[in-house]
């Protein structure tokens, strides 16, 4: 059981808009920035958003990030096939003091 | 090119030990805090521990799981961050990533990876 709570599934069609939600708690999403990693299938992770909606220079515009609260979300847009992969956000938790990860969403793209 | 390359990865009796090493280049290794993250088959990312830098004190924090058994080490020297894992056990089984932390930048530049498998 992930401390970030994700969907394990998302899926979307050529050009369209997909939305990825995270939720935490008051002392993990709440108090500190939030980031976004992309793995493809084989692959390490890549840091896709950092402080909640900055890009690495590299990351495609179509990729963006918010926060709110407890929550933060990633969205993509104008959907590709290469888009399809694992997603996963992550923060630091005050309380565990310790970094903490969501399970990870799987994106299709149909 | 900013790189990092993990090094040590191999199969393991329960109980047995291990120490994996991440080659830093490309950056000043000596500011950075640096991490390591576990993904076992098939399953999600786990954040294992981290070590800061020395100007920010050198201090360690670990996962539950992993604390009392692992231990993160650096040579800011060698540019080589290290992770000693001692009391394997069959869950410690996952690819073991090396991560760069930036206060700015996040974990920015990830290793590719090195596999233990704890196995009898």
């Amino acid at each position: 059981q992930s401390v970030l709570t994700q969907p394990p599934s998302a899926s979307g069609t050529p050009g369209q808009r997909v939305t990825i939600s995270c939720s935490g708690s008051s002392s993990n999403i709440a108090m500190n920035t939030v980031n976004w990693f992309q793995q493809l299938p084989g692959t390490a992770p890549k840091l896709l958003i950092y402080n909640n909606n900055q890009r690495p220079s590299g990351v495609p515009d179509r990729f963006s990030g918010s926060k709110s609260g407890t929550s933060a979300s990633l969205a993509i847009s104008g959907l590709q096939s290469e888009d399809e992969c694992d997603y996963y956000c992550a923060t630091w938790d005050d309380s565990l003091n310790g970094w903490v990860f969501g399970g990870g969403t799987k994106l299709t793209v149909l | 090119e900013v790189q990092l390359v993990e090094s040590g990865g191999g199969l393991v009796k329960p109980g047995g030990s291990l120490r994996l090493s991440c080659a830093a280049s490309g950056f000043s290794f000596t500011n950075a805090w640096m991490n390591w993250v576990r993904q076992a088959p098939g399953r999600g990312l786990e954040w294992v521990g981290r070590i800061k830098s020395k100007a920010d004190g050198g201090t360690t924090d670990y996962a539950a799981p992993v604390k009392g058994r692992f231990t993160i080490s650096r040579d800011d020297s060698k540019d080589t961050l290290y992770l000693q894992m001692n009391s394997l056990k069959t869950e410690d089984t996952a690819v073991y990533y090396c991560v760069r932390y930036l206060y700015y930048n996040g974990m920015d530049v990830w290793g590719q990876g090195t596999t233990v498998t704890v196995s009898s």
